[in-house]
């Protein structure tokens, strides 16, 4: 079964309204999540690296103040997609790093489409 | 920094038949390397990934690969595709210390014919 779980699977939101993806590990802890976004038909693009209990690395072009990132426990980080435009439609899929493992896993996505 | 090269966006091939999906990386310092696999509007699946030790790596569903460093590659093999195995594969690196941040490459597109 997984074990990094997104919700929602599926949103659909007006544009200039917020929405929040949750994005969390089932069976481990993980103090580093990451976000990815992907067009369709195209590969993932990473957006940010979030970081327990510290502000996230957000990769270059990627606007820290339109991709608020969240992650205040071990097993939970949330994007939100502020003050969203029918641009930001998109796939978004997280990530977490399970140390004992020593395995990155991927959660289902998260489709946002903005109307 | 890293780089990911997947030569070819698309690869049909005729079911049963054997089939390898290229990858190239460049990276100044070690790598890790990793193939998943994407079924449409889903999550990423790893198939298996290269740490260290053999460069024969053997992952999930009957896909091996294996790391060249001297060619800076990692292709993706199979003996013989089923129609199941259609689907998007991605090629990834890791840079030194697996800290999980992963590049991706382009994806190939895996079509199985009957």
């Amino acid at each position: 079964g997984a074990v990094v779980s997104q919700h929602p699977s599926w949103v659909i939101c007006k544009s200039g309204t917020s929405v929040k993806i949750e994005c969390r590990s089932l069976d481990f802890q993980a103090t580093t999540m990451f976000w990815y976004r992907q067009f369709p038909k195209q590969s993932l693009m990473l957006m940010a690296t979030s970081n327990e209990g510290s502000k996230a690395t957000y990769e270059q072009g990627v606007e820290k103040d339109k991709f608020l990132i969240n992650h205040a426990s071990l097993t939970l980080s949330t994007l939100t997609v502020t003050s969203a435009h029918p641009e930001d439609s998109s796939f978004y899929i997280c990530s977490a790093r399970d140390l004992e493992r020593n395995t990155i896993y991927f959660g289902e996505g998260s489709w946002l489409t903005v109307v | 920094a890293q780089s990911v090269t997947q030569l070819d966006s698309q690869v049909p091939v005729f079911e049963e038949a054997p089939v390898e999906l290229r990858c190239n990386y460049s990276s100044s310092v070690s790598v890790y390397l990793f193939w998943y696999v994407q079924y449409p509007n889903q999550g990423l699946q790893l198939l298996l990934k290269y740490l260290s030790g053999s460069t024969l790596v053997k992952g999930i569903n009957g896909f091996e690969a294996e790391f060249n460093k001297s060619q800076t590659s990692f292709h993706l093999r199979k003996p013989s595709v089923h129609i199941s195995d259609t689907a998007e594969y991605f090629c990834a690196v890791s840079g030194s210390g697996n800290t999980g941040k992963l590049i991706f490459g382009q994806g190939t597109t895996l079509q199985v014919k009957p």
